[in-house]
């Protein structure tokens, strides 16, 4: 079945680096949506890109969806330590059944 | 925004045992429910999604006769995990797909989610 897959695991950077988590999958993406998931809470829907090449700017956020719509990645400019939490990657394969990346952790240091 | 409510937020019960979980739509009438579980520091998996009236439909390896979903409405969506098992114990989350969203628009709200742990 379809498959996404995150890197990195986890990532540690220290406050006003920037960071950016990589969404990978060997077949044809219909689309990709980005979630945020704060320590203790549940899953926050950011954004869905749909369109080869598309790229889509939230304040230090950009999303981008390759040319190819096999991956995907979200870049956070100048991390603050409000970013912190894990960053999931999905599709939405068939109808609206979605299907998570395994995600990645930010630590954002101060 | 969009609102969605679970209850219980957590739950303990004796191994044998079954668990009711209710995913409610507080302002907003939902065409799709999904449920997810997690387990620590790992991704969501998911369970099985529900259309309002109409049978659940289940992902490879989910046993629907152990975990039985009910939408009974557009806004009510219940779990209910049948003779739970410690290996049952998770942190279960329910979704929805608010109706009546433009062409081309996509948006999905969470539950906060239900600690369930069997004993």
């Amino acid at each position: 079945g379809q498959q996404v897959m995150q890197i990195p695991q986890y990532q540690h950077v220290q406050e006003g680096e920037d960071f950016t988590t990589y969404c990978n999958s060997s077949t044809t993406l219909s689309n990709i949506q980005w979630y945020k998931q704060r320590p203790g809470g549940h899953p926050v829907f950011l954004i869905q890109l749909v369109k080869s090449g598309e790229v889509k700017k939230q304040k230090r956020l950009t999303f981008q969806f390759g040319e190819a719509k096999k991956n995907s990645s979200l870049h956070i400019t100048a991390t603050q330590t409000t970013d912190v939490g894990t960053y999931f990657c999905a599709s939405r394969a068939g109808g609206f059944k979605t299907i998570f990346g395994a995600g990645t952790r930010l630590f954002v240091k101060a | 925004g969009a609102v969605v409510s679970q209850h219980p937020s957590w739950v303990i019960c004796k191994s044998g045992t079954s668990v009711k979980i209710e995913c409610r739509s507080l302002d907003f009438q939902a065409t799709t429910m999904f449920w997810y579980r997690q387990f620590p520091k790992q991704s969501l998996m998911l369970m099985a999604t529900s259309n309002e009236g109409s049978k659940a439909t289940y992902e490879q390896g989910v046993e629907k006769d152990k975990f039985l979903i009910n939408h009974a409405s557009l806004t009510l969506s219940t779990l209910t995990v049948t003779s739970a098992h410690p290996e049952d114990s998770s942190f279960y989350i329910c979704s929805a797909n608010p109706r009546g969203l433009e062409r081309g628009e996509y948006e999905q709200y969470f539950g906060p989610g239900t600690r369930l742990t069997v004993t």
